[in-house]
């Protein structure tokens, strides 16, 4: 099946700090999702882009499909953006996600 | 709008005991996906249910099982449960199909002792 690796699997920030995630995967997708698990456990939609360029506020995100990548951008980051970021993918058809392992975000006063 | 919600929030259960998890999707959404999130790890994919059938199964066995009703909302069930059953459930909702934006429940966190 599909492989999904995300770098860095740790990243501690200063708040106001700026931020880029990664996801790599290991064939071609056409669904592709971001989303922040906060400490709570609470898992929050913050894309759908299998392909192309969003932003939504501070954070945009860039999935180059025909590389198999995708990057999250946090700019200016504050204390509540600390959690989980997940890249999740779907590959041909209609298959579930696959979720990778995750970077785990702390963002310091 | 409401989201998905799931009940309860908090389970603890005993092995070889069942369990049942609850879910209503977001407005106006159809289909109704449960994943398995160990401690430390990504979600994992168990089933998805359109039109009160399963319609996808992940790698999990017969012991869970679920169900659609017509309005929607969904429940999972896990028969004869292990010390490795312990884990956050997660329902997601979409509409139609995986290839939509998937809405996530805040969980149910289940602990076997």
């Amino acid at each position: 099946g599909i492989q999904v690796e995300q770098s860095p699997p740790d990243l501690i920030l200063q708040e106001g700090a700026n931020s880029t995630l990664r996801c790599n995967f290991s064939d071609s997708v056409n669904n592709l999702q971001w989303f922040h698990q906060n400490p709570w456990g609470q898992l929050i939609n913050l894309f759908y882009i299998p392909s192309g360029t969003k932003q939504n506020g501070r954070l945009s995100a860039t999935t180059v499909a025909t590389e198999r990548y995708s990057l999250l951008y946090i700019s200016s980051s504050q204390t509540t953006d600390s959690g989980v970021y997940f890249c999740a993918v779907g590959s041909r058809g209609n298959t579930p996600l696959v979720f990778g392992k995750g970077t785990r975000l702390s963002v310091i006063a | 709008d409401a989201g998905v919600t799931q009940s309860p929030t908090h389970l603890i259960k005993t092995r070889g005991q069942q369990v049942t998890l609850r879910c209503s999707p977001k407005s106006g959404h159809d289909t109704v996906s449960w994943y398995q999130q160990a401690l430390g790890q990504g979600p994992q994919f168990i089933f998805q249910y359109y039109e009160e059938e399963e319609r996808q199964r992940g790698n999990f066995p017969d012991r869970f099982s679920g169900h659609q009703f017509p309005n929607y909302s969904s429940e999972l069930n896990v028969n004869a449960l292990l010390l490795g059953d312990s884990a956050l459930y997660l329902c997601a909702s979409s509409l139609g199909h995986f290839n939509q934006p998937q809405h996530f429940g805040d969980g149910t966190r289940l602990s076997i002792l």
